[in-house]
């Protein structure tokens, strides 16, 4: 069972430069999720999926955006990378949304942007 | 708005000595409160988790006591292990909001 994977592991890009983070879970989950994670901040949430087809803006989603064709599947895409995306990207999943469920979450996305 | 405040780390034990990382939220309402623990080069795992006031959170040893009096949630360990060397991140959530609230993490070192 792989759980919560994600692709590419590290990437470095210039500044202006385009990509796409893909996160794939396997668990059948509704809700998926895309946070970043900074030096001496927790996880902020970026933005979310209550399922297919649909997505919503998390806490800090200026600069991307994501897609949800696929229930397994959530992208992430940066159009021109900026240097404040340096971060480590987190995707996650749950069953349920509402307060107590606990999310599942991947290995992580190391992005350097120059 | 929420948050969630841990103490500063890294915090540096030898083995078998007692953990306790400090963990204390503001919320409006009745939050319920997480435990993750990031090992080297991985994603977030869930340690443990308490749904409402005085429940106890425990698993591996760690233990954590929802305590709505004094708005915290310390996580504690009576004998740590080098294989306990993570970080901790304590977090929130709260019917109808998507996302968790982290705290900014405690990074534990554990020496042999």
């Amino acid at each position: 069972n792989a759980g919560v994977t994600q692709t590419p592991k590290f990437r470095v890009l210039k500044t202006g430069q385009s990509m796409t983070l893909l996160c794939a879970q396997d668990m059948n989950h509704e809700y998926m999720y895309w946070y970043r994670q900074d030096p001496g901040m927790g996880l902020r949430l970026i933005h979310y999926s209550v399922g297919e087809g649909t997505t919503a803006k998390g806490e800090v989603p200026d600069g991307y955006n994501v897609s949800r064709l696929k229930k397994q599947n959530f992208l992430l895409g940066l159009e021109s990378a900026a240097p404040s995306q340096t971060s480590v990207y987190f995707c996650a999943s749950s069953a349920t949304s509402g307060g107590q469920e606990t999310q599942y979450f991947g290995p992580g996305t190391r992005l350097l942007v120059l | 708005g929420d948050s969630v405040t841990q103490m500063e780390g890294p915090v540096t034990l030898s083995e078998e000595a007692f953990l306790t990382i400090n963990c204390t939220y503001t919320a409006t309402g009745y939050p319920s409160l997480f435990w993750y623990v990031q090992y080297p080069g991985e994603g977030l795992q869930l340690l443990l988790k308490a749904t409402k006031a005085d429940d106890k959170g425990s698993n591996k040893g760690f233990e954590a006591t929802y305590r709505k009096e004094t708005t915290s949630f310390h996580l504690e360990k009576g004998s740590v292990q080098v294989s306990d060397s993570a970080v901790y991140f304590c977090a929130l959530s709260r019917r109808g909001r998507r996302a968790l609230t982290f705290g900014s993490g405690t990074r534990l070192q554990v020496q042999p």
